[in-house]
């Protein structure tokens, strides 16, 4: 069972540069989640997703754009990259239904320099 | 979202039973308690979650007050891979954002 799988798992960008991180999802979930998470602090949503074709903004948007145009898989774009993007991103699916749990990926680990 | 307190920091021997607790006062009728734990360089695993009743699973053990102001996650037999940051969330049927809040948690150190 792969669940939740993240391309690539580690990046390191020259600041100003783009890049798109994947995530896919082989569980048939509706919902999609981008999260990022820096050192010693807690998960913030960037954007979700409740389904293909859909997205929403979350807690910290700004510089990220997404796209899920199929259901198992969604993208985050960073249109240019600045070192404050340095950070742990993760992806989260979970099924429809608001008291599902999430299902979390093992993180992309990005440095912009 | 309700806030949460959990202490900080929690060491418990290898073999006996953890018990984590977390303090969530301002709950309201419609959240439930959801569990979740993040060991070093993973993504965040969903452990349990309830609302009034106690839950158990493969995992853990979750037991919520009657009054709901405070629950506690159960480890019946922890080992060294339990060892991991445990986050007590407490989240309503629906939020709108759909996100989970991720607080400080605890610092649980399963001791050999």
């Amino acid at each position: 069972n792969a669940g939740v799988t993240q391309t690539p798992k580690f990046r390191v960008l020259k600041t100003g540069q783009s890049m798109t991180l994947l995530c896919a999802q082989d569980m048939n979930h509706e919902y999609m989640y981008w999260y990022r998470q820096d050192p010693g602090m807690g998960l913030r949503l960037i954007h979700y997703s409740v389904g293909e074709g859909t997205t929403a903004k979350g807690e910290v948007p700004d510089g990220y754009n997404v796209s899920r145009l199929k259901k198992q898989n969604f993208l985050l774009g960073l249109e240019s990259a600045a070192p404050s993007q340095t950070s742990v991103y993760f992806c989260a699916s979970s099924s429809r239904g608001t008291y599902q749990p999430q299902h979390f990926g093992d993180g992309t680990r990005l440095s912009i320099l | 979202d309700a806030k949460t307190t959990q202490p900080p920091s929690m060491d418990c021997a290898e073999g006996r039973a953890a018990n984590l607790p977390c303090n969530h006062s301002t709950i309201s009728g419609n959240e439930y308690v959801y569990w979740y734990r993040q060991i070093h360089s993973q993504g965040p695993q969903y452990i349990i979650h309830g609302l009034k009743n106690n839950e158990t699973n493969e995992m853990a053990s979750l037991i919520i007050t009657e009054d709901r102001k405070s629950s506690t996650l159960i480890l019946p037999h922890a080992t060294l891979r339990d060892t991991a940051v445990y986050y007590c969330i407490v989240r309503p049927l629906d939020t709108g954002r759909r996100a989970l809040t991720f607080g400080s948690g605890t610092r649980l150190q399963v001791q050999p």
